[in-house]
């Protein structure tokens, strides 16, 4: 069973920064926080990870509470073209990567 | 190439036929993942392989279901009597697999199957 808690859908206008959030309240120590996103009819891409500290790569900016119990992914210029489901997946390193049902960012003109 | 390759991309069968689906992952990536994806749903995880061993077998949804992997390299994953209910993306992944540290998956484009 997936251990995070997504919202089903979001809209964000292009240009402007998507700000995705995940719950996982059950969070254990060694366990990361993922992010893939998949864009329609095309295998989930990786974006980024991180354990405690807020992570920044070229593509997006992960920001994680104190408690780690939740999480924000920060797409900080939305494009057309970041328009996809995101997933937010918890797992240890001896974990197999199990998806959830993910939020549906849609970016708008 | 850089990247998962998965063959063929789109299969058509008729109920009752086996097929076989293949993945060649990135090369030097000693993990190696199968999921399936029906329409409108999530991944589901089907089997995981590191190097030509499977560890977890958990998301094999019947013994119709099999796979294997030649030492680092290709997979096949192949389906007996095939059901309608088979139909899906059947999606590979790839990974480098470091010891403790945090894994990328590296995902090809799947195979889309369809069964008649």
């Amino acid at each position: 069973d997936a251990k995070t808690t997504q919202p089903p859908s979001m809209d964000c206008a292009e240009g402007r920064a998507a700000n995705l959030p995940c719950n996982h309240s059950t969070i254990s120590g060694n366990e990361y926080v993922y992010w893939y996103r998949q864009i329609h009819s095309q295998g989930p891409q990786y974006i980024i990870h991180g354990l405690k500290n807020n992570e920044t790569n070229e593509m997006a900016s992960l920001i994680i509470t104190e408690d780690r119990k939740s999480s924000t992914l920060i797409l900080p210029h939305a494009t057309l073209r970041d328009t996809a489901v995101y997933y937010c997946i918890v797992r240890a390193y001896t974990d197999k990567l199990i998806f959830g049902t993910g939020t549906r960012l849609q970016v708008f003109p | 190439g850089a990247g998962v390759s998965q063959s063929p991309s789109n299969k058509v069968t008729e109920k009752g036929k086996d097929v076989e689906l293949r993945c060649d992952p990135i090369s030097g990536h000693t993990a190696l993942y199968w999921y399936r994806q029906r329409l409108g749903q999530g991944l589901e995880f089907l089997i995981y392989f590191q190097g030509n061993s499977a560890p977890d077998k958990s998301g094999l949804p019947s013994d119709r279901f099999s796979a294997e992997r030649t030492g680092e390299s290709v997979s096949t994953l192949t389906i007996q009597r095939t059901q309608q209910e088979d139909s899906a993306v059947y999606l590979c992944a790839s990974s480098r697999k470091l010891q403790g540290a945090a894994e990328k998956l590296f995902f090809g484009s799947g195979t889309q199957l369809s069964v008649l």
